[in-house]
């Protein structure tokens, strides 16, 4: 059982690149989430999608776009990489919206020069 | 001042010592509370979760909730050094969509 499979594993992009984080599910979960941890700050919370058809803005959309692209599947995307983006970015899922214990994956470390 | 406070770390302690990893909060709303582990260049996994005020017990982990002082703890009986790794507390409240605020974790290292 693979639960939440994140790829790539690591990427290195140059300022004002783009790309698209790609994350999947097995667990028949409603809901997905994208996070992005920084050191001494936490886990803090970019966009999710409550349910299949429909996202919204976290603490920290700006600069992302996602897509909700079936209930397996939620994808990130960066427009035009910042430095200020290097981060480590977690999606997670979890049967519903709230209150409900999330299952993450193993991470996606981005580097922006 | 962060919504969740958590004591980064590092917490170093010998093999078999009672560890005590704690979060302080400042909405009182929240009432869903979660302790996280998460090892190095791994996602976290969920380690125990608990509603409103109260203990709960699993196997070595107790978790312990006081609302009315805003303060969680997470106590880990004769730790191991299989432990060793970053805590995160997270909570929610219900008027908040009941989505999740983390603490920045504590470090924790067990030694043998």
């Amino acid at each position: 059982n693979a639960g939440v499979t994140q790829t790539p594993k690591f990427q290195v992009l140059k300022t004002g690149q783009s790309m698209t984080l790609q994350c999947a599910q097995d667990m028949n979960h409603n809901s997905m989430y994208w996070y992005r941890q920084d050191p001494g700050m936490g886990l803090r919370l970019i966009y999710y999608s409550a349910s299949e058809g429909t996202t919204d803005k976290g603490e920290v959309p700006n600069g992302y776009n996602v897509s909700r692209l079936n209930k397996r599947e939620f994808s990130l995307r960066l427009e035009s990489a910042a430095p200020s983006q290097t981060s480590v970015y977690f999606c997670a899922s979890s049967e519903r919206q709230g209150n409900s214990p999330l299952h993450f994956g193993n991470g996606t470390r981005l580097t922006v020069t | 001042q962060k919504e969740v406070e958590q004591d980064p770390g590092p917490l170093s302690v010998p093999e078999g010592a009672i560890v005590s990893l704690n979060c302080t909060y400042s909405n009182s709303a929240f009432q869903y509370f979660m302790w996280y582990r998460q090892y190095s260049r791994k996602g976290p996994e969920l380690l125990m979760y608990t509603y409103s005020s109260g203990n709960k017990e699993d196997g070595r982990f107790t978790a312990q909730v006081d609302k009315s002082s805003k303060y969680i703890s997470l106590f880990i009986r004769d730790s191991q050094p299989s432990d060793s790794a970053t805590y995160l507390c997270a909570m929610s409240a219900q008027d908040a969509g009941n989505m999740l605020t983390f603490g920045g974790g504590t470090r924790l290292m067990v030694k043998p």
